[in-house]
């Protein structure tokens, strides 16, 4: 049972270039999520979507677009990445009032 | 903004007990608290979660005070691995997921 998956792992990009971050669940949950997390920080909502088909803003949505087109996955697309966006980017989804899932992260440096 | 409000770090020495605060100040009769941890250069992981009655699990005790504007995370026996920054949520179904600064923890030998 993988959870969630996160694809890639690493990126490096250059400023101005457009990347989507994958992230599938397997768990059959409502909602997934998308944090970016800096340095020595705390986790800050960029998007988050309580079904398929929805998506609603978080904390830092700014530069970001995602995608829910099932139940099972949710895309993060940087379409002119700067290097304000250098971050780690964690996925999560969530049932009802169960726990967070987590992925592994993906560690992206945009130089 | 996070909904709750936490120390920013703490200390305890190893094999003692560890006792970690959170302030729910505006949580609803239907917000249930979870806590989470996240060890270095990992992803966030569940620790435990209740509504209004004590909970205990493999990890940790949550202790919830009768009025839910607190809680307190307890590890029995901190152990080295247990440093990590601890988060306390205010978990609706309905509602966005917002983690604060949390509680880094720092486990002395």
């Amino acid at each position: 049972n993988a959870g969630v998956t996160q694809t890639p792992k690493f990126q490096v990009l250059k400023t101005g270039q457009s990347m989507t971050l994958q992230c599938a669940q397997d768990m059959n949950h409502n909602s997934m999520y998308w944090y970016r997390q800096d340095p020595g920080m705390g986790l800050r909502l960029i998007y988050y979507s309580a079904s398929e088909g929805t998506t609603d803003k978080g904390e830092v949505p700014n530069g970001y677009n995602v995608s829910r087109l099932n139940k099972r996955e949710f895309s993060l697309r940087l379409e002119s990445a700067a290097p304000s966006q250098t971050s780690v980017y964690f996925c999560a989804a969530q049932g009802g009032n169960q726990p967070q899932h987590f992925g592994d992260g993906t560690r992206l440096s945009i130089l | 903004d996070a909904k709750t409000t936490q120390p920013n770090s703490m200390e305890s020495n190893e094999e003692e007990p560890v006792h970690l605060p959170c302030n729910h100040s505006t949580i609803s009769g239907t917000d249930y608290i979870h806590w989470y941890r996240q060890l270095p250069s990992q992803g966030p992981e569940y620790v435990i979660h209740g509504l209004t009655s004590n909970v205990n699990n493999r990890m940790a005790s949550l202790a919830i005070a009768e009025d839910r504007k607190s809680s307190t995370l307890i590890l029995h026996r901190a152990t080295l691995r247990d440093a990590a920054v601890y988060y306390c949520i205010d978990m609706n179904r309905d509602d966005k997921i917002i983690f604060g600064k949390g509680t880094r923890l720092h486990i002395l030998p």
